[in-house]
């Protein structure tokens, strides 16, 4: 059963454009999410992340938006740029002293130049 | 500098043999973890430690072993009894008082 589900398993936008990436969950525990940057053979790099608390969290051209009634996150890169191309993950966890991360299966992302 | 540092970054194995990836990390971050990527199937948690001498299995444990003798390293044995070990493997470490998890670099176990 996959808990974290990014729905798209690749996006092509061009360059200079709005880059929007979406993921929902079903389990209503997760209270913080996270967004990951991987490219081939390298471990993946924390982008950005929110908590269940609010709605919207920005750091520069990346913000990330929470819809906790649907279980949506959606992640905007504004600009988008051609080092933006890589495989994104978004992440959950629910807290706790047992603190882990599930993971969505990626988007790959292509900025067109 | 400080990281967290996987080796070695290519392995070969032959079918039936057990082989170790090391994880180091100088964060000094209190949890670690042991994902493994495949194809299409995103990261999937193998064990993870939230404590020296303390560990948990994850969603797909099986075939696989690990150890937390000190703070720092956090080695993943891949067993024989491990159906299908042919992957990228993920070691990442948090410090308890944070919701971040880093990651190392990575290895490559390859099955021949």
């Amino acid at each position: 059963d996959q808990q974290v589900k990014q729905n798209s398993p690749s996006l092509s936008v061009q360059e200079g454009r709005i880059s929007i990436l979406n993921c929902d969950y079903t389990n209503s525990m997760f209270d913080y999410f996270l967004w990951y940057k991987k490219y081939p053979a390298e471990g993946p790099t924390f982008l950005i992340s929110i908590s269940s608390i609010k709605d919207k969290n920005e750091d520069g051209r990346f913000t990330v938006f929470l819809n906790k009634s649907a279980k949506h996150l959606s992640l905007h890169i504004v600009p988008s740029q051609p080092g933006d191309s890589a495989v994104y993950f978004c992440a959950a966890s629910a807290g706790g002293s047992n603190y882990k991360l599930t993971f969505g299966k990626g988007t790959l992302l292509t900025v067109n130049p | 500098d400080g990281g967290i540092t996987q080796s070695p970054k290519y392995l070969f194995r032959k079918e039936g043999q057990n082989v170790t990836l090391s994880c180091e990390q100088n964060l000094n971050h209190d949890a670690m973890y042991w994902y493994r990527q495949d194809p299409g199937q995103g990261l999937r948690l193998i064990y993870y430690s939230q404590i020296v001498n303390d560990f948990q299995k994850g969603d797909i444990a099986e075939g696989y072993s690990v150890s937390r003798e000190k703070k720092e390293s956090f080695p993943l044995t891949v067993t024989s009894a491990q159906k299908n070990p042919t992957a990228f493997y993920l070691c990442a470490s948090r410090l308890h008082s944070g919701n971040t998890i880093y990651f190392g670099e990575g290895s490559w176990l390859t099955v021949v």
